[in-house]
């Protein structure tokens, strides 16, 4: 069965701090790893992808780093804010197809 | 806006009485797909649609339909809910071939609670 595996299930942060978190998967096939991002009542939202061709992709506060012998790929918020408090949800898919394979969640909280 | 438009947000009804949650979206996307998003399970397809009159089931099927007569809209049908089938439901669109992986744009969710 294909699986993403994400831990933390939940986290919290004081202002300021670095937010971990981490996930690992099975299918070598997967060559598209997405971030997304969940506000309560709202829909999650695209924060940052990579592939495997990187071993990491920075947009602003936000990094992937990616381990593509071990599997693994983790999501780095630096300086983290209140605001990025939110559930946080790694993925992957493979190829052609269309169909995102998501880990279990993050809850962040960032403390003021 | 470009935007996927779900209806209900919230929902409540008995076991056995069939409903149908709409899903819209006006980006001319051709990728559809249908999540539930449980406590610890993070967010399993239900069903997706490649394009108009194709369909084909996700991981967690059983006991939902859907169909795809028009390129805008997805709806999911339960014909028989039951009190597993409370959960967080999330349609989802992406622009499909020729863009391989590209993101894919969540509605806000229809919250069904089965009795």
């Amino acid at each position: 069965q294909q699986q993403v595996k994400q831990s933390p299930q939940s986290l919290i942060v004081q202002k300021g701090g670095i937010s971990i978190i981490n996930c690992a998967y099975e299918n070598t096939a997967f060559d598209y790893f997405p971030w997304y991002q969940q506000f309560p009542g709202k829909g999650p939202a695209l924060l940052i992808a990579i592939r495997p061709d990187v071993s990491e992709k920075k947009e602003g506060r936000f990094t992937i780093s990616f381990n593509k012998s071990a599997k693994q790929f983790s999501l780095h918020i630096m300086d983290s804010q209140p605001g990025d408090s939110a559930t946080y949800f790694c993925a992957a898919s493979r190829g052609s197809s269309y169909k995102l394979i998501f880990g279990s969640g993050t809850r962040l909280l960032v403390r003021p | 806006e470009a935007q996927v438009t779900q209806n209900p947000r919230y929902l409540i009804t008995v076991t056995g009485k069939k409903l149908t949650v709409t899903c819209s979206q006006n980006m001319n996307h051709e990728y559809m797909s249908w999540y539930r998003q449980d406590p610890g399970l993070g967010l399993r397809q239900i069903y997706y649609s490649m394009n108009v009159e194709v369909t084909d089931k996700g991981d967690v099927p059983e006991g939902y339909k859907v169909s795809r007569k028009e390129k805008r809209n997805f709806p999911l049908i339960l014909e028989s809910p039951s009190p597993n089938q409370t959960s967080l439901y999330f349609c989802a669109s992406s622009p499909g071939q020729g863009a391989m992986n590209t993101e894919a744009f969540f509605g806000q969710g229809t919250r069904l609670t089965v009795v």
